[in-house]
This record gives structure tokens, C-alpha cells and sequence, in this order.
């Protein structure tokens, strides 16, 4: 059973760069037909998504923060990273890491992580 | 991008009312149509997904149908631990975009 696990900073300072990193365990993320991906929630707000990356390291992000957001692979480590730049109050949110998954013809994101609680404040 | 819009955003329910929470696209998606329930703290957990499939271990009183632009979810019978707020999600085109939530309140 495939479980995901983000950690990283809890607080980020205005103008710098957020890092997560994602620890995926029971299977290996360079396997499948799956899109790693990253989705965050403002507190009280809905979900937002960030962006992918597939197996074969191929990335796409949303357009609305495609100019600060990096996605990488480190399958030596199975581990997925998140980097996004310059950040301001409003990146303050909930970062999950999710699985987004092919099977039929049809996707969804299965499982999540429980999430990691970034502030930017200085 | 495609837009996601649920209504309601909130109501109000009894243990053991039906209840039900829809979701329109701003274009045809199919069937590319999942269902999420999130509890506060907790991350989303996968419904329902291809708009009427119920994922593994989900109690058969959810269950979900539609296609091309509208679409509902429903709980037959509503059990304490259903009071959550529940999320569709398009996964027709990226972004991966979801509707704005209908939080499921005791009455």
C-alpha cells in the first residue's frame, strides 16, 4: 500500500524559496502511469493544484504560478520536491502530495499525504 | 481552464437524511469526474471516481451520477461520520481543477 508523507519548512520568510520534499513508501515512484503531484489548500479555502510530474520526469504546472514552481524527481531517494520562489503571504497553505492515477481510461489522485502547514511570514 | 461549480456550499442534515450535492463543469468533461471528502485537518479521501465508481472500501451509501456537465453525489442515508465537506475535481485537462466545496453540517 503506497503512502505518502510531505515534510519540509513550516516557515517560509517573504521573497524566499518554499521547499517540500514528498517520501513516497510501498512502492517506487519510477514505476506506473503516474503523475506526482502537488495540491494546496488556503485555511478555509478549496483546493488548488500546482502541478505533476510523470515517471519519466516530465513536468506541467499550473499556469497561475508556472513562472515559481519547480517538480522534481529524486528516485534514488522516492522522493518528490516542490520548490516554489519569490513567495508572498498569499502561498500560505496546506501542501499535499498526491498520486494521481491512470487505470481505464479514467484519473483521480489516490492516495494523499496528510498534508504540511506552510506560513509565509516574516 | 475548466471551471467546477457545486451547489450548495453548505447545508444542513439529519443522521439518516438523503442527501444530495451537485456539480457542473463549464464544458463537457465525460465522465472525468471525481468525488473527494475532506474532514477538518484531514487530507481529501477519494468517493467516487470516472463520475460513478466507487472507490475500494467507500460504504455503498455514496454514490455518484452524470456526465458531460452536470453531475451529482449522493448519500443515501446520511451516518454521523459523513459530516465533512466534499469536493468534485475534473480530470478531463490540466489544471486539475476543483469545485468549491459543499460542507455537510448536523442539523
Amino acid at each position: 500500500q503506497v503512502q505518502l508523507q510531505e515534510s519540509g519548512p513550516r516557515l517560509v520568510k517573504p521573497s524566499q524559496t518554499l521547499s517540500l520534499t514528498c517520501t513516497v513508501s510501498g512502492g517506487s515512484i519510477s514505476s506506473g502511469t503516474y503523475y506526482w503531484t502537488w495540491i494546496r489548500q488556503p485555511a478555509g479555502k478549496g483546493l488548488e493544484w500546482i502541478g505533476r510530474i510523470f515517471t519519466s520526469g516530465i513536468t506541467k504546472y499550473n499556469d497561475s504560478l508556472k513562472s515559481r514552481v519547480t517538480i522534481l524527481l529524486d528516485t534514488s531517494k522516492n522522493q518528490i520536491s516542490l520548490n516554489l520562489s519569490s513567495v508572498t503571504a498569499a502561498d500560505t497553505a496546506m501542501y499535499y502530495c498526491t498520486r494521481d492515477v491512470y487505470s481505464s481510461g479514467w484519473r483521480w489522485f489516490d492516495p494523499w499525504g496528510p498534508g504540511t502547514l506552510v506560513t509565509v511570514s516574516s | 481552464d475548466i471551471q467546477m461549480t457545486q451547489s450548495p456550499s453548505s447545508l444542513s442534515a439529519s443522521v439518516g437524511d438523503r442527501v444530495t450535492i451537485t456539480c457542473r463543469s463549464s464544458q463537457s468533461i465525460s465522465r472525468y469526474l471525481n468525488w473527494y471528502q475532506q474532514k477538518p485537518g484531514i487530507a481529501p479521501k477519494l468517493l467516487i471516481y470516472a463520475a460513478s465508481s466507487l472507490q475500494s472500501g467507500v460504504p455503498s451509501r455514496f454514490s455518484g451520477s452524470g456526465s458531460g456537465t452536470d453531475f451529482i453525489l449522493t448519500i443515501s442515508s446520511l451516518q454521523p461520520e459523513d459530516f465533512a465537506t466534499y469536493y468534485c475535481q475534473q480530470s478531463q485537462s490540466t489544471p486539475r481543477t476543483f469545485g468549491q466545496g459543499t460542507k455537510v453540517e448536523i442539523k
